[in-house]
């Protein structure tokens, strides 16, 4: 069966630090990988998807990047965290392209101070 | 580009039968997809409509009125369990891989 993983799962950092976000899926190969972030009472805001290995692409412009080194890993980055980066943080993987039921790892509450 | 439009709040009685809506406009339609969140959890799969109709999954069904723009969420025999957000979502077309979903419907069951 497949699952995914996200670590850490609450984060809180002081504003200008870096931040790292491992996402690894196991039992799939060659997944479509998301990271999403859902800001306090709001909804699912897509950040990053990627189709393959360092096939990235971004859907708002910010300070965020994300890399995928290996097939099943993605990894969210960022060099100087703001205040607005606080949120909870959802990696989520889906095999069909175009779309597809997507499965959601556990994810992370990050709290920028 | 794509529009999703929910209920913000909803409140329903344990037991009773609650509709959830979700209008949507798409240029392209390739299906339509329902989560349920639980607070300060992820969202989990709930059902996926791509033909016009009723879709029933036990104490759950969904329906999609492709013409209207239109699907529902309904939930019979309320549980206390089920108080959650509930995300309607409307998958790419055209070969993109990103799927729109709506802000979400904070129900909450009462006794």
């Amino acid at each position: 069966s497949q699952t995914i993983h996200q670590w850490p799962a609450t984060l809180v950092q002081p504003v200008g630090s870096p931040l790292s976000l491992e996402c690894t899926v196991e039992g799939t190969s060659n997944p479509n990988l998301y990271w999403y972030r859902q800001a306090a009472g709001r909804g699912l805001q897509l950040l990053f998807y990627s189709v393959g290995i360092g096939q990235i692409s971004s859907e708002v412009p910010q300070n965020l990047s994300a890399s995928r080194p290996q097939d099943r890993q993605f990894i969210l980055s960022s060099k100087k965290l703001l205040l607005s980066d606080s949120g909870f943080y959802l990696c989520a993987w889906s095999v069909l392209a175009g779309g597809g039921e997507q499965f959601f790892g556990p994810g992370t509450r990050l709290t920028v101070l | 580009g794509q529009n999703i439009d929910q209920p913000t709040e909803m409140t329903a009685t344990e037991g009773a039968i609650v509709q959830i809506n979700c209008t949507y406009q798409t240029s392209g339609f390739d299906g339509l997809f329902w989560y349920q969140q639980h607070a300060g959890e992820a969202p989990t799969f709930l059902s996926y409509n791509v033909l016009d109709g009723l879709e029933e999954k036990g104490r759950f069904s969904s329906f999609l009125s492709r013409s209207k723009g239109y699907s529902y969420l309904l939930l019979k025999e309320l549980q206390m369990k089920d108080s959650a957000s509930y995300l309607c979502a409307v998958p790419p077309s055209g070969g993109y891989q990103k799927v729109t979903f709506g802000t979400g419907t904070k129900l909450q069951v009462i006794p």
